[in-house]
């Protein structure tokens, strides 16, 4: 079965600074999806960033990136000129693409918080 | 597109009662999810769907909880009878295909008292 790793519980951040938020996973699939969600305190679980196993160039939106190391099974995302904002729980999620496995899997979660 | 649509919001129950959540997922979408998040357990999968047929339910509970998805447009989880520790926010989730990320309702916070 497919785990997501969170390491970092808790990151905190000064407004208009740089943060990298961790993530690794463990599957045996060589093609599959992994996703950034945010999660403020509405609870309301947002789509932060999207990317393709089979894609080596790492995605970017806006101010969100990702470092997608296939080989070391990382995705970490970063988050540039943070903003107020951006305070909420981040999920990292792995979603498979074989038979019986198209479910998102999560990570514990970390918090950020931005200070102003 | 008004999203992923949940109801109720809320819901404050007492022990033993049947509690119903709804959920209608995006139109077109050909898969729906039902997770559960705790602050224990994060966020799990309890049941999904792929054209209104249950795939994997192998993450509900017990057999207090049963979900069906009698059409395209709308599903419901159940728990009958209800108890404290299914106190939790219960998300309902819909995708499109396989390679998506899912569009989440904002969630069911259930009290059980």
């Amino acid at each position: 079965a497919q785990t997501v790793t969170q390491s970092q519980p808790e990151m905190s951040v000064q407004e208009a600074e740089t943060v990298t938020l961790s993530c690794t996973y463990d599957t045996s699939e060589s093609d599959y999806y992994l996703f950034w969600y945010k999660q403020p305190p509405s609870r309301q679980m947002i789509l932060v960033i999207r990317q393709e196993a089979y894609k080596q160039q790492n995605a970017t939106e806006n101010r969100f990136s990702v470092n997608f190391q296939k080989a070391a099974k990382s995705f970490s995302l970063k988050i540039s000129d943070s903003q107020l904002g951006d305070a909420a729980m981040y999920f990292c999620a792995y979603r498979g693409t074989g038979a019986g496995s198209y479910q998102l899997t999560f990570g514990k979660g970390t918090k950020l918080s931005v200070i102003p | 597109d008004a999203g992923v649509i949940q109801s109720p919001r809320h819901e404050v129950t007492e022990m033993g009662q049947e509690v119903t959540l709804r959920c209608k997922p995006i139109s077109g979408h050909d898969y729906l999810f039902w997770y559960r998040q705790t602050m224990m357990r994060g966020l799990e999968l309890l049941i999904y769907f792929n054209n209104n047929v249950p795939i994997d339910d192998s993450g509900m509970p017990e057999d207090r909880f049963s979900a069906k998805m009698p059409n395209a447009s709308f599903s419901t989880l159940k728990i009958q009878p209800s108890e404290p520790r299914d106190s939790a926010v219960y998300f309902c989730a819909s995708s499109l295909g396989t390679g998506e990320g899912y569009t989440f309702g904002s969630g069911t916070r259930l009290t059980v008292v």
